[in-house]
């Protein structure tokens, strides 16, 4: 069956510093691979998506950025960190239209 | 760009009443998706609308897709504790290799 792995759960990070989070499918190939942030209590803000190995669509200009070395893994890292980067960062992969949603990363920037 | 509105954002109520969350396309969809999200939690899938005027029912949860395909609802009947959350549609218009567009979200609580 296929699974998401995504981690750390929790991180706290101060201003200025740099971010990696990592996310693993595991069970399909060539899935799309997605990275959402949402604030506490907001919906769901489409960061990057992917649809191939190398392939990063960005949505909005922000602090961040997104690579995909393998199929089926999915990085977003920061060179530095600011405030407004806290929240909850969903990682997700579909084939076909549905959505996967990993367990996500609660980012605390302080 | 494309973009789904969706109401209320916020939704109090008290057990055993029922609750409504609407969703609305400028566009035509291609289909709709519900997903919902416990507190703390992740979003999970709950059911994918297709077809125009599509109505489809899970328990005491009812979906439904409009005739142009450009709006759809879900209605929990009778609400319990268990339904709390914060429930996501997610709309798809056939292109972009399937990515889809989440809706702000509606949080509700339920009062016991």
């Amino acid at each position: 069956s296929q699974t998401i792995h995504q981690w750390p759960a929790t991180l706290v990070q101060p201003v200025g510093s740099p971010l990696s989070l990592e996310c693993t499918v595991e069970g399909t190939s060539n899935p799309n691979l997605y990275w959402y942030r949402q604030a506490a209590g907001r919906g769901l803000q489409l960061l990057f998506y992917s649809v191939g190995i190398g392939q990063i669509s960005s949505e909005v200009p922000q602090n961040l950025s997104a690579s995909r070395p393998q199929d089926r893994q999915f990085i977003l890292s920061s060179k530095k960190l600011l405030l407004s980067d806290s929240g909850f960062y969903l990682c997700a992969w579909s084939v076909g239209i549905q959505a996967f949603f990993g367990q996500g990363t609660r980012l605390t920037v302080v | 760009g494309q973009q789904v509105m969706q109401i209320p954002q916020y939704q109090h109520v008290q057990e055993g009443e029922d609750f409504t969350t609407y969703c609305n396309s400028s566009t035509t969809l291609s289909n709709i998706q519900w997903y919902k999200q416990r507190p703390g939690g992740h979003p999970v899938f709950l059911i994918q609308l297709v077809k125009s005027g599509e109505v489809k029912k899970q328990k005491r949860l009812t979906f439904q897709f409009g005739e142009a395909k450009k709006n759809s609802s879900l209605h929990i009947t009778a609400t319990q504790t268990t339904d709390v959350g914060t429930y996501f549609c997610a709309g798809y218009w056939g292109t972009s290799y399937g990515k889809l567009t989440f809706g702000q979200g509606t949080i509700l609580t339920v009062h016991p």
